[in-house]
């Protein structure tokens, strides 16, 4: 069956590279897309960016100048890099599938990330 | 950006009342709109796409409507594991952007 799953460090500290890993299975990463979705604590959903299934990467233009999105198909990872973290930073992070119609029909379970030093 | 505009941001309702929820976007998104539920400290579920289409295995009392930029869930006869959070989600232009959510409790 389809699942994604967020992996990575639970504490990053202020200005510090943040690393997250989606590791897929169930589906193809050369015939869906994948995003990445963050929700700071009570707040509401934030989309970040998306890896498309023939590798091209988009990007939400508030975050754009510190985010990277990669992929390995052959390992059914997708990875995001964002840099200069900062306390508002802080939020559950979400990996999720899109059948290139830009709707989520997956989501992973996401991973917790506080920054604070 | 497109901004999505939803209400209620809280509904109380009784077992097997019927209940809607709006999402108003901007700008016209063309049907590309998804409705999700989200119980607490889980992920978001998927209930409807392209604004009235049921994911498969969602109960059939939850449908959406609306075109341009008006839209909204109904749940007919509200259930107890209905419970939790609501959000829309805008598929029309990139930044994809998000409802600010409708918490949606038993009366």
């Amino acid at each position: 069956q389809v699942q994604l799953k967020e992996s990575g460090p639970g504490l990053v500290q202020p200005s510090q590279t943040l690393s997250l890993t989606c590791t897929v299975s169930g589906f193809s990463l050369t015939s869906y897309n994948v995003h990445w979705v963050r929700q700071p604590p009570g707040k509401g959903l934030e989309w970040m960016g998306r890896m498309r299934y023939n590798g091209d990467t988009s990007y939400n233009s508030a975050l754009k100048s510190r985010l990277s999105i990669s992929r390995d198909t052959s390992k059914n990872q997708v990875f995001l890099k964002m840099n200069s973290l900062q306390t508002d930073d802080t939020g559950t992070y979400y990996c999720t599938r899109d059948p290139d119609l830009d709707y989520f029909d997956y989501w992973g379970q996401g991973v917790m990330v506080t920054v604070s030093s | 950006d497109i901004q999505m505009t939803q209400s209620p941001a809280s509904l109380s309702a009784s077992l097997g009342e019927t209940i809607s929820i709006e999402c108003r976007a901007s700008e016209d998104i063309y049907s590309n709109l998804a409705w999700y539920q989200q119980k607490s400290g889980k992920s978001p579920q998927l209930l409807i796409y392209a604004a009235n289409r049921l994911q498969d295995g969602v109960p059939s009392r939850f449908s959406g409507s609306g075109s341009g930029t008006q839209y909204s869930l109904k749940i007919s006869g509200m259930q107890p594991e209905d419970e939790g959070d609501y959000f829309c989600l805008q598929g029309s232009k990139f930044p994809l952007t998000f409802g600010s959510g409708t918490k949606l409790e038993i009366k």
